[in-house]
């Protein structure tokens, strides 16, 4: 299994950034997949959820009508479309494989600096 | 809306040492949904302890997790150079759907 991020970087405030993640080794299409951030020295934050076949997605509150994940199954990636960024969506963003409640999959992150 | 506690913040203690890591949720969870993580610097965090209890592949048996309803602990019996980290709690199926705690950073005394 692996995942790699993808997309980070410096954007305004205000800006647009989209995130990518590139998945191999299981059947992408089987699996729900999560963003999950962590800001420069701080803990990990949840911040969306999508489920195996888009049916359903989830949002923190922290990003709701700001950020929305997809996902292309038939090119086993994920992606988060990250709008109107703010400062303290500063941080390094990791994709995650959730199994059964647990996420046993992460990446090793993308860092995305929100600064002017 | 979930929120996980996590004490003490920090622990210093020696290799060789117990380590008692606790996490304590806002509303019973599941015991089905608590898992554990350890986050070393630079890295991603990796799955320890899954269902409160189950270790996940390759975790050697000086982890070990218990607990239920709103208290859960994990427990490393034999501190090894390699375990000075930070670990998290994590809960899935509440409101929102994951949470975790803030982690506790177990650091050489």
């Amino acid at each position: 299994v692996q995942l790699v991020e993808s997309g980070g970087g410096l954007v305004q405030p205000g800006g647009s950034l989209r995130l990518s993640c590139a998945a191999s080794g299981f059947t992408f299409s089987s699996w729900g997949m999560n963003w999950v951030r962590q800001a420069p020295g701080k803990g990990l934050e949840w911040i969306s959820y999508i489920s195996s076949t888009s049916g359903t997605m989830h949002y923190a509150d922290s990003v709701k009508g700001r950020f929305t994940i997809s996902r292309d199954n038939a090119d086993s990636s994920l992606y988060l479309q990250m709008n109107s960024l703010r400062d303290e969506d500063t941080a390094v963003y990791f994709c995650a494989r959730l199994l059964a409640g647990k996420i046993d999959y992460w990446g090793q992150g993308t860092l995305v600096t929100v600064s002017s | 809306e979930i929120v996980l506690t996590q004490s003490p913040g920090t622990l210093s203690l020696s290799p060789g040492e117990r380590a008692t890591l606790s996490c304590r949720a806002s509303q019973s969870v599941s015991s089905s949904y608590l898992a554990w993580y350890q986050q070393k610097p630079g890295q991603a965090p990796r799955l320890l302890i899954y269902g409160a209890s189950n270790r996940a592949a390759g975790i050697p048996d000086r982890f070990s997790g218990s607990g239920s309803g709103t208290d859960f602990t994990l427990t490393i019996s034999r501190l090894e150079t390699e375990d000075f980290a930070v670990y998290y709690c994590q809960q899935f199926g509440g409101s929102p759907i994951i949470t975790f705690g803030p982690g506790t950073k177990v650091d050489i005394k």
